[in-house]
């Protein structure tokens, strides 16, 4: 069956420091693999996907997450925070015909 | 924007009544997605309609139903309400052939339904 964890429900940062949002996946098959955004109030804004063709993943807004097979891993990493990445962020596997999400990831960004 | 939109918004009902939410999704997407938001997780699979019929189901009772129309859209209705489908409840839209199983939703909005 597919499955998600996320493990940690929040996670604070400086801007301009490194993010770290980690995500550990179950598959009984090739997994296909999200990260999605969602801003207070707004609907969900997709930021990455790995579907095999490469491990590592370049999302938008300097966002890439690292597909680790060996560590059933999908952890997204930016560079450096900005003010406006503070949101909760989730990470998908997706089934045969749903997405199961994780239980989300708020990212906080001190000024 | 995703081009997906849901209607209405903001909706508060009280309990025992029904409701039904829309959805309009991407244009030349055959599949839409439901997905119940609860405050504090992540969304949960309602079900899923690909050209007009439902074909996927997550554990939900059967007063959740829905409808797609040839057109695509979609509509969530929920009868009985209970306080606990008070939630942020969200559609999504894809599009879908044979063998992409696993292709990138595009998601509204969401509407907030508060019952009471």
């Amino acid at each position: 069956a597919q499955s998600v964890t996320q493990l940690d429900s929040h996670v604070s940062v400086s801007e301009g420091t490194p993010v770290l949002l980690r995500c550990n996946y179950s598959s009984s098959y090739s997994p296909s693999l999200f990260w999605y955004v969602q801003h207070p109030n707004k609907g969900l804004q997709l930021l990455l996907k790995y579907t095999s063709a490469a491990t590592l993943v370049k999302g938008i807004n300097g966002f890439e997450a690292e597909f680790k097979k060996s560590e059933t891993s999908f952890h997204l990493t930016k560079p450096s925070a900005h003010m406006s990445d503070a949101a909760e962020y989730f990470c998908v596997n997706s089934g045969t015909y749903k997405y199961i999400f994780g239980t989300g990831t708020r990212l906080k960004v001190l000024a | 924007e995703t081009g997906v939109t849901q209607s209405p918004t903001h909706l508060i009902k009280t309990r025992g009544q029904q409701v039904t939410l829309r959805c309009s999704s991407q244009s030349g997407h055959n599949t839409v997605s439901w997905y119940q938001q609860a405050l504090g997780q992540g969304p949960q699979f309602i079900f899923q309609y690909y050209r007009e019929e439902e074909n996927g189901r997550g554990n939900f009772p059967p007063r959740f139903s829905g409808l797609q129309f040839p057109n695509y859209s979609s509509e969530l209705n929920v009868n009985a309400l209970e306080l606990d489908d008070s939630a942020l409840y969200l559609c999504a839209s894809i599009l879908r052939g044979s063998g992409t199983a696993n292709t990138e939703a595009f998601f509204g909005q969401g509407t907030r339904l508060t019952v009471v």
